[in-house]
């Protein structure tokens, strides 16, 4: 089964603060991603690596960046959290088969719900 | 760009009626199509997908859904509701060729009465 773990499933942080999450995927998996997801918005896609050091800006990534050191890992990080940013964060991943058609399924992690006071 | 419509935000159902959750996507050409189920606190898991072949798709949980390109549509169903499926379903749609365009509809609460 693949897995892929969130750090935290509940944060509360001050405005202000820079705020870490943290994603683990254990299926060796090229693609991760971080959504936003919001009462009757859906999920939308704040950013997306494709690879190690890869990143690449999805619908909403103002007030976010990302790291992505190793393979199995990808950061979010709030440089200075607002409370428009109070939301439930999801990280998926999924694998790369390149090609005409390369849409590989998301699997998701638990979500971490963010609380910006 | 491609968009998914989910007309319903929230559906009541008995336990053991069939249920039926909408979704209606726009796209120049066949997307790839999935259902997602996410429970209460929990992250999203994958019910069921349709990439190309038959329109019929079979899922986990006894769910089903069906792809119909006239209608531009993919409606999530099962015969026999139980109270286990009380949940968030979404719609997703992405191209073929881009994995990381996938759009997700707004949701559909699913209530179940016992």
């Amino acid at each position: 089964d693949v897995k892929v773990t969130q750090s935290s499933r509940y944060l509360v942080k001050r405005t202000g603060e820079k705020v870490f999450l943290e994603c683990v995927q254990d299926m060796d998996h090229e693609n991760m991603f971080w959504y936003r997801q919001d009462p009757g918005l859906g999920l939308r896609l704040i950013y997306f690596s494709y690879d190690v050091k890869m990143k690449e800006k999805g619908d909403i990534p103002e007030g976010y960046s990302v790291s992505r050191e190793k393979k199995e890992r990808f950061s979010l990080i709030l440089e200075s959290a607002s409370t428009n940013q109070t939301s439930m964060y999801l990280c998926a991943s999924s694998s790369w088969t390149g090609g005409a058609s390369s849409q590989e399924t998301q699997y998701f992690g638990p979500g971490t719900r963010l609380l910006v006071l | 760009a491609q968009s998914v419509t989910q007309p319903d935000i929230h559906i009541t159902v008995s336990e053991g009626a069939s249920l039926e959750l909408r979704c209606n996507y726009s796209y120049g050409a066949t997307p790839y199509l999935f259902w997602y189920v996410q429970s209460p606190g929990q992250g999203l898991q994958l019910l069921l997908k349709y990439f190309s072949g038959d329109t019929l798709v079979q899922g986990i949980k006894g769910f089903e859904a069906e792809f119909k390109r006239s209608q531009s549509s993919f409606n999530l169903r099962k015969p026999s509701v139980h109270w286990s499926d009380a949940a968030e379903y979404f719609c997703a749609v992405g191209p073929p060729y881009n994995n990381n365009d996938m759009r997700f509809g707004a949701g559909t609460r699913l209530t179940v009465k016992p």
